[in-house]
């Protein structure tokens, strides 16, 4: 299947500073990626759907403003965590859709701890 | 909106056994069904999916079963190995029209040796 990488897998960071997660395609064009939010033994939480080239379409109660999503390119999108606090401590995970609608091909996460 | 639940939340059983996990959706307009498992501390992968012109389908020791008019769809391991112990979810979409996925809350399977 389709390879999908996170970068970093994991960080730590002080209170108040921001913290930028990438998402990458690998071998093919993804025209969507989401970006979701998963606390220990939970679900996967949808924070928001990123398309090429447009403003990301945030889901209920998730501040825009807090989790700056950017998909400049059909292979990259970006979360930055904005001065984060240590409620914002979790693992977050994108994933990817290419041609192939229904088809989402996950990264392997990115574990966020804020001291 | 769409409302996915998942049933039971841990299963345990013996190896060799069969495990199954039942899923009810709300969104009658959902018609894409895929089932991930995850592995602790790692990225979920899908497993199996089905589409809503089809009731059932198998792939090897895995299958999964649809009933539109109740809303619900399982997902049915044969023959358990303690490889298959990981966390599994479910989820609902609408095909077609790029929607999101909605996640189950997902179950913990425990394969005992």
């Amino acid at each position: 299947g389709a390879v999908v990488s996170q970068h970093p897998s994991w960080v730590i960071c002080k209170s108040g500073t921001s913290v930028k997660i990438e998402c990458r395609s690998l071998d093919f064009q993804a025209t969507t990626m989401f970006w979701y939010r998963q606390f220990p033994k939970q679900s996967l939480m949808l924070m928001a759907t990123s398309n090429e080239g447009s403003k990301a379409t945030y889901e209920q109660g998730v501040e825009k403003d807090k989790f700056l999503i950017n998909h400049a390119s059909l292979t990259l999108s970006t979360l930055t965590v904005t001065s984060a606090h240590p409620e914002d401590s979790s693992f977050y995970i994108c994933s990817a859709r290419g041609d192939r609608v229904n088809e989402q091909f996950f990264g392997p996460g990115t574990r966020l701890t804020v001291l | 909106g769409e409302n996915v639940e998942q049933h039971p939340s841990t299963l345990s059983v013996q190896e060799g056994d069969s495990a199954v996990i039942k899923c009810t959706y709300s969104d009658s307009a959902s018609n894409y069904f895929p089932w991930y498992k995850q592995e602790l501390g790692k990225r979920p992968q899908l497993i199996i999916d089905i589409r809503s012109n089809v009731g059932e389908k198998k792939d090897q020791r895995i299958a999964v079963t649809l009933n539109k008019t109740a809303k619900h769809f399982s997902l049915h391991i044969t023959e358990t190995q303690p490889e298959d112990s990981a966390v599994y979810f479910c989820a609902a979409s609408i095909q077609n029209y790029g929607q999101n996925f909605v996640f189950g809350p997902g179950t913990r399977l425990s394969v005992l040796p």
